[in-house]
């Protein structure tokens, strides 16, 4: 089993839609939370950083973390064609730099 | 301009040779990272080091080498013991007093062996 798991897609919506984006761990020991926006053939991006449960919000983003349920999401509002990417979700325990990457997520907005 | 840069965007190697990819950062950050991306499988750690003339094995060491001899450089080598080395390479650094563990990119180096 891996350490962190990403529902893999991809997601195809239309302009306007709310996105949601999930990943699940199993190393209770993740305490930083991270989602990078990775275009085609490009470095990744970081978009969310967290480090504890509940929202955090910046923009049209909103990073959700469930330390209880090992769970994490990323939501994107009035979703744009340029949000479609890759999205990465990330995670690393606390003192220690690496950082255990979920599969991807292929978003596609089209008009 | 901070950042990360890499260095070459595309190489093509045969089979049997050693190449090095560049990485350099003007982010003064400590730490300094290697992930490979293969399609479908998201980012795997090959090198990290956190401070100049130390760095450790991540989780897909095998065939590569890499050297930490100035804070702002950690390049790496693809050395001909890396059996299926068609990657898209990327170099990360972190350490910035704020977020110490957030991790900012390069644009990747694309490497194909022909």
């Amino acid at each position: 089993q891996k350490e962190v798991e990403q529902d893999p897609g991809p997601l195809s919506v239309p302009e306007g839609a709310i996105v949601s984006l999930n990943c699940t761990y199993s190393n209770s020991a993740f305490q930083y939370f991270m989602w990078y926006r990775q275009y085609s053939r490009k470095g990744p991006e970081l978009l969310m950083y967290t480090y504890s449960s509940g929202n955090k919000e910046d923009g049209r983003f909103t990073a959700q973390v469930d330390k209880s349920s090992k769970y994490i999401s990323l939501f994107i509002r009035d979703s744009q064609p340029s949000d479609s990417a890759t999205y990465l979700c990330a995670m690393s325990s606390p003192g220690y730099g690496k950082l255990t990457f979920g599969q991807g997520t292929i978003l596609t907005v089209h008009p | 301009d901070g950042g990360i840069t890499q260095s070459p965007k595309y190489l093509f190697r045969k089979e049997g040779q050693n190449v090095t990819l560049s990485c350099e950062q003007n982010l003064n950050h400590d730490a300094m990272y290697w992930y490979r991306q293969d399609p479908g499988q998201g980012l795997r750690l090959i090198y990290y080091s956190q401070i100049v003339n130390d760095f450790q094995k991540g989780d897909i060491a095998e065939g590569y080498s890499v050297s930490r001899e100035k804070k702002e450089s950690f390049p790496l080598t693809v050395t001909s013991a890396q059996k299926n080395p068609t990657a898209f390479y990327l170099c990360a650094s972190s350490g910035g007093l704020l977020a110490p563990n957030e991790q900012f990119f390069g644009p990747g180096t694309r490497l194909t062996v022909l």
